[in-house]
């Protein structure tokens, strides 16, 4: 089955520091693979995505590869900001009915 | 652009009573899903559409119903409310279906239920 397990946190970082969180899965087939972000009192929203193998996403500073070998799809920054505390779920789109898989979510905080 | 909006943002229930949470996308979108986000859980799949007239279970369908009689409207509904409901729901949109990565999948805000 399709399954995602994400780095727990939280995480917490000053301002500029570098940011790595770890993302794995279990899919059958060829998924797609997201990252979402969550804002304090908000919705879910799509910071980058990969759709094959080799892919990279990339947004805001963010990037994350599709790692076929290791099924992995980590989230790097490479200077964090304070706008950046949130928090960040990596998903795995299934390709029957088009749902998402979630991981935990981690909680990220950075401070000045 | 108003997306997806979920109403009502807060809501405390006590045990047994009913309530029926709003969701409603002007996307013209045929998927929308249901998800409540439980605290260090991520995101669990209620019900969901594929359009109008189309629904079915996902992870977790007990003490939920849902219908679909418009495209743009997805109401889910608790007929009796229970502590283990406790929770932040969120409804979701997309066109193509939000697996295939071909386009962006939609949340909205949130709802925040609390059942004593």
């Amino acid at each position: 089955g399709n399954s995602v397990t994400q780095m727990e946190g939280p995480v917490t970082l000053s301002e500029e520091a570098f940011l790595t969180i770890n993302c794995t899965y279990t899919a059958t087939g060829y998924p797609s693979l997201f990252w979402y972000v969550q804002y304090p009192g908000e919705g879910l929203q799509l910071l980058l995505k990969a759709t094959k193998a080799d892919d990279k996403g990339s947004n805001k500073g963010f990037e994350a590869t599709y790692r076929k070998e290791t099924t992995s799809f980590h989230l790097e920054k490479g200077s964090v900001q304070v706008s950046d505390s949130a928090v960040y779920f990596c998903a795995l789109g299934g390709s029957t009915l088009g749902r998402l898989y979630f991981g935990r979510g981690t909680q990220l905080t950075v401070w000045p | 652009n108003a997306g997806v909006t979920q109403t009502p943002k807060f809501r405390i229930l006590k045990i047994g009573q009913s309530m029926t949470l709003q969701c409603a996308q002007d996307m013209n979108h045929n998927y929308m899903y249901w998800y409540r986000q439980d605290p260090g859980m991520g995101l669990k799949l209620i019900y969901y559409s594929v359009g109008a007239g189309i629904t079915d279970k996902g992870e977790v369908p007990n003490g939920y119903n849902v219908s679909r009689s418009t495209t743009e409207d997805f109401p889910l509904r608790l007929e009796l409310a229970a502590p283990s409901q406790t929770s932040v729901y969120f409804c979701a949109s997309h066109k193509d279906g939000a697996g295939t990565g071909n386009t962006e999948a939609f949340f909205g805000q949130g709802t925040r239920l609390t059942v004593v």
